[in-house]
């Protein structure tokens, strides 16, 4: 399978612990990004990477989410101190980099449920 | 705030049928769009993508029409099958260009439903 990986499928915390989540990308993809989805909505953009650089970050991503992607292939999403509010199916996604918009493949998430 | 909205939240067709999903978008800014399919337990699908510098494009089966004048977006599935049957999302690229591409502003989704 060639598409976008992410590890775990499914997490169930509990409220005050750390989480850590990863995401691999389409191989030749060098942009990376992070949405998340509650139940009925569209997903929401949180972050985005091009290579190894953050250039873009949400104001939902609150000082206790941090995501890196330190040699520019995969990335984790790590949520510290989980809070319910934070239950929600995180997604990642991944495009090539053709000079402009080109379409996001995204991979099947990972649903956090928060207890 | 500006955003991405659908006018029907849910659709429900007989197989064989021509399948019409629309989307109204308020950011004139917007220059990129996209449509994903989502099928529950999964991530949403690439499906279709057309820029603000064209006002039709066609796929496999499906084809994106982009009307700028009133800012509605819609997708047409031809003879939909029962394997259509997902929640379909209209999205949006509200920025233009720079570190901004990606950085989609998602519709709340319509539901499809074929019969067989």
């Amino acid at each position: 399978d060639t598409g976008v990986s992410q590890n775990p499928r499914h997490k169930i915390t509990k409220r005050g612990q750390n989480v850590t989540f990863r995401c691999d990308p389409i191989s030749e993809h060098n942009r990376l990004y992070w949405y998340r989805q509650t139940l009925g909505q569209g997903p929401e953009f949180l972050t985005y990477f091009q290579n190894e650089a953050q250039l873009e970050k949400s104001r939902l991503l609150s000082d206790r989410f941090s995501a890196e992607r330190p040699k520019g292939s995969f990335s984790t999403l790590e949520i510290q101190r989980t809070e319910q509010g934070d239950s929600a199916m995180y997604l990642c996604a991944s495009s090539l980099d053709v000079g402009g918009n080109s379409p996001l493949h995204f991979g099947n998430g990972t649903r956090l449920t928060v207890t | 705030g500006e955003s991405v909205g659908l006018h029907l939240p849910t659709l429900s067709v007989q197989e064989g049928d021509n399948s019409i999903i629309n989307c109204a978008y308020s950011n004139s800014a917007s220059d990129y769009f996209i449509w994903y399919k989502q099928e529950s337990g999964k991530g949403p699908q690439f499906i279709i993508d057309i820029r603000s510098n064209m006002d039709k494009r066609q796929g496999q089966r499906v084809t994106v029409l982009l009307n700028k004048t009133v800012k509605h977006l819609s997708l047409q599935i031809a003879a939909t099958q029962p394997g259509d049957s997902a929640v379909y999302f209209c999205a949006e690229n509200p920025s233009a260009g720079g570190t901004s591409y990606g950085k989609l502003t998602f519709g709340q989704g319509t539901i499809l439903t074929v019969h067989p």
